[in-house]
């Protein structure tokens, strides 16, 4: 299986700061990668695919990049509803994985 | 928008059987590949199983295969998972998600299904 490691494990930001979280992957994944956003009790909710993606309504303060194995989560001006755990995902194998998971916590 | 939602979680002894069921609207279920995944009281995220538009094409986690048995009625709009020989570490919040290019654009509220004795 195709490890995904993400980094940090726990991010402390205030509103306003651009904050950035990597996801690395085992082996090259060209850009088959997503990223999620959990609330607590929630479920998941997509907010890019394919690396850089946005998914159809999620604000534009959420950019992706990267390719083969290195990737960021970039958020531009964090807002209060973004203090969340946001996870990446391959699916570059049909057996899809997913990092451990970044929680960003207020500051 | 689509919704999906998730029924037959609870409590299960160690050994015991369970079936989910994932009940889908607002979108047409027969042309979307579905799938399960899990997570663990405080832990991130877990890919359990696939299946393709028709059934036939099906796959599972290492952890899971074997036990468990993912299966679909599009005639019912509705997604299942058959799990057997339940462990503690099985120990979880189903949640049903509909396929996008193997990315999930919609998650179920989640199903808890806890094996303890």
């Amino acid at each position: 299986d195709i490890q995904m490691t993400q980094s940090p494990s726990t991010l402390s930001a205030s509103v306003g700061d651009r904050v950035t979280i990597t996801c690395r992957a085992s082996q090259s994944i060209s850009s088959w990668l997503a990223w999620y956003q959990q609330k607590p009790g929630k479920a998941p909710n997509l907010l890019i695919y394919k690396a850089s993606f946005l998914e159809s309504g999620v604000p534009s303060r959420f950019s992706g990049s990267g390719s083969g194995t290195e990737f960021t989560l970039t958020i531009s001006s964090l807002q209060p509803d973004d203090f969340a755990t946001y996870y990446c995902q391959q699916y570059k194998s049909y057996s899809v994985t997913f990092g451990q998971g970044t929680k960003l916590e207020v500051k | 928008e689509g919704q999906l939602v998730e029924s037959g979680g609870g409590l299960v002894q160690p050994g015991g059987s369970l079936r989910l069921s994932c009940s889908a609207s607002g979108f047409i279920f027969s042309t979307f590949a579905m799938h399960w995944v899990r997570q663990a009281p405080g832990k991130g995220l877990e890919y359990v199983s696939a299946i393709g538009i028709n059934g036939e094409n099906t796959n599972y986690a290492d952890s899971v295969k074997g036990r468990f048995i993912i299966s679909r009625d599009n005639s019912k709009d509705t997604l299942y998972l058959q799990m057997s020989s339940l462990r503690p570490e099985d120990t979880a919040v189903y949640y049903c998600v509909k396929d996008k290019g193997r990315v999930f654009d919609i998650w179920g509220q989640g199903a808890m299904v806890t094996v303890s004795s």
